[in-house]
């Protein structure tokens, strides 16, 4: 049993360049969800999705696009890279959004570095 | 929207001591769940206890145990007989009954362990 897979570990970018990161789970999970972690800030929620064709934004949503066409996938998207988005980025899931006591299944992160 | 708060960026535990991390966070729901997260510097994120907050009774796990004072909105952490694998960084995290029910995470409290 895989758990929520990311792709890539560590990717450099530079200014302007787009790219996307990968996020798939093998649990059957409704819920995803995409944060970006920062020294200092903890973990900040960017979008997240319920299931699958519904997303929404986070608390710092924007220079990220999502999409949620499978239950499985859910890929974000940096359409034009800028140097603030150099973070550490995970994606997390759980079973149901309405279940309030289950934890958030976790990726093992990817290191996105903008120059 | 809700905050979770860390007052303590670093800390220091000798090998076989009890450290206890401060975390408090605002709200004006009455019932939620927190939790705490571990992440090691292998990056994963590992749950170490949850909490639900109607119930009176402190969680504990082994080693871990809460100290969860509802109307001081306050859950501290404790850590038992520490050990050099405890070293890691430790965030909490406030789960509300809003839409989506996302996690909200503290900035962290470095913990290091010394022989």
């Amino acid at each position: 049993n895989a758990g929520v897979t990311q792709t890539p570990k560590f990717q450099v970018l530079k200014t302007g360049q787009s790219m996307t990161l990968q996020c798939a789970q093998d649990m059957n999970h409704e819920y995803m969800s995409w944060y970006r972690q920062d020294p200092g800030m903890g973990l900040r929620l960017i979008h997240y999705s319920v299931g699958a064709g519904i997303t929404d934004q986070g608390e710092v949503p924007n220079g990220y696009n999502v999409s949620r066409s499978t239950t499985e996938d859910f890929p974000l998207r940096l359409l034009s890279a800028a140097p603030s988005q150099t973070s550490v980025y995970f994606c997390a899931s759980r079973t149901s959004w309405t279940l309030i006591d289950e934890k958030l299944f976790f990726g093992s992160g990817t290191q996105l570095s903008v120059l | 929207a809700q905050t979770v708060t860390q007052s303590q960026p670093e800390m220091s535990v000798q090998e076989a001591e009890t450290v206890t991390l401060s975390c408090t966070y605002d709200t004006s729901e009455s019932d939620y769940y927190l939790f705490w997260y571990k992440q090691p510097p292998s990056r994963q994120m590992i749950l170490v206890i949850r909490q639900e907050a109607y119930k009176q009774q402190n969680a504990t796990e082994n080693r871990f145990s809460v100290n969860f004072q509802k109307a001081a909105k306050s859950f501290s952490l404790k850590i038992s007989d520490s050990q050099l694998g405890d070293a890691a960084m430790y965030f909490c995290a406030y789960r509300s009954w809003d839409y989506g029910q996302n996690f909200v995470f503290g900035p962290g409290t470095r913990l290091s362990v010394l022989p």
